[in-house]
């Protein structure tokens, strides 16, 4: 089955600094890749989407990127403010007829200090 | 976007006693949910996948008979944590996706809020 990977496991910025994210996963079929923003108690929050027909995605201050050869995808964050900090779930799934499951990473903490 | 409720938010109970989390569509039908449950500090864990009118589909590890999953109408599933032990508590999410999006390709999964469990 499919195994997502994410590193870091935590990232401390200062605010106005660039965070990245990345990811791995390992089934080549997998063809959809989110990335959702956790805040402590509360539930995830998608952020931004992309699928394997396109190699990059941006809406304002967060961008992704995927490499499907390689079989990575990251987060890019720029001008990072205090309420970006969050933990960070990246995910993979194979998007056809039907609904399918989503594989997690294991989450990134975030924390941009002001 | 599409909204996903769940209830309670939180339950405290005591060890051997069974809970019942619900999870609802709000404003569309889902014909399959998920349930989730994440421990402290950790990731978000597939524990099955609900259909509507049929039977769930659990994730290697889950136990079925202890974990039971209805998913009776359109719009709620619940999640019955039977014979509850201190080792299960944790947090459960549900999420589901919404039929209307798939003519638009999108595959985004609504959470609800989430149930905080405790058993003591």
């Amino acid at each position: 089955g499919e195994n997502v990977e994410q590193h870091p496991s935590t990232l401390s910025v200062q605010e106005g600094d660039s965070a990245v994210i990345k990811c791995t996963y390992s089934d080549s079929a997998s063809n959809y890749f989110p990335w959702y923003k956790q805040e402590l108690g509360k539930r995830p929050q998608l952020i931004i989407d992309i699928r394997s027909n396109v190699g990059e995605k941006k809406d304002q201050r967060i961008a992704v990127t995927l490499n499907k050869t390689a079989k990575h995808f990251s987060l890019h964050i720029t001008e990072t403010q205090p309420e970006d900090s969050a933990v960070y779930f990246c995910a993979a799934s194979k998007s056809r007829r039907g609904f399918q499951k989503l594989v997690f990473g294991t989450g990134t903490r975030l924390l941009v200090s002001p | 976007g599409a909204v996903v409720s769940q209830h309670p938010s939180w339950v405290i109970c005591k060890s051997g006693t069974s809970v019942k989390i619900e999870c609802r569509s709000l404003d569309f039908q889902a014909t399959t949910m998920f349930w989730y449950r994440q421990f402290p500090k950790q990731s978000l864990m597939l524990m099955a996948t609900s259909n509507e009118g049929s039977k769930a589909t659990y994730e290697q590890g889950v136990e079925k008979d202890k974990f039971l999953i209805n998913h009776a109408s359109l719009t709620l599933s619940t999640l019955t944590v039977t014979s509850a032990h201190p080792e299960d508590s944790s947090f459960y999410i549900c999420s589901a996706r919404d039929p209307r999006e798939r003519e638009t390709s999108t595959d985004t999964q609504y959470f609800g809020p989430g149930t905080r469990l405790t058993v003591l």
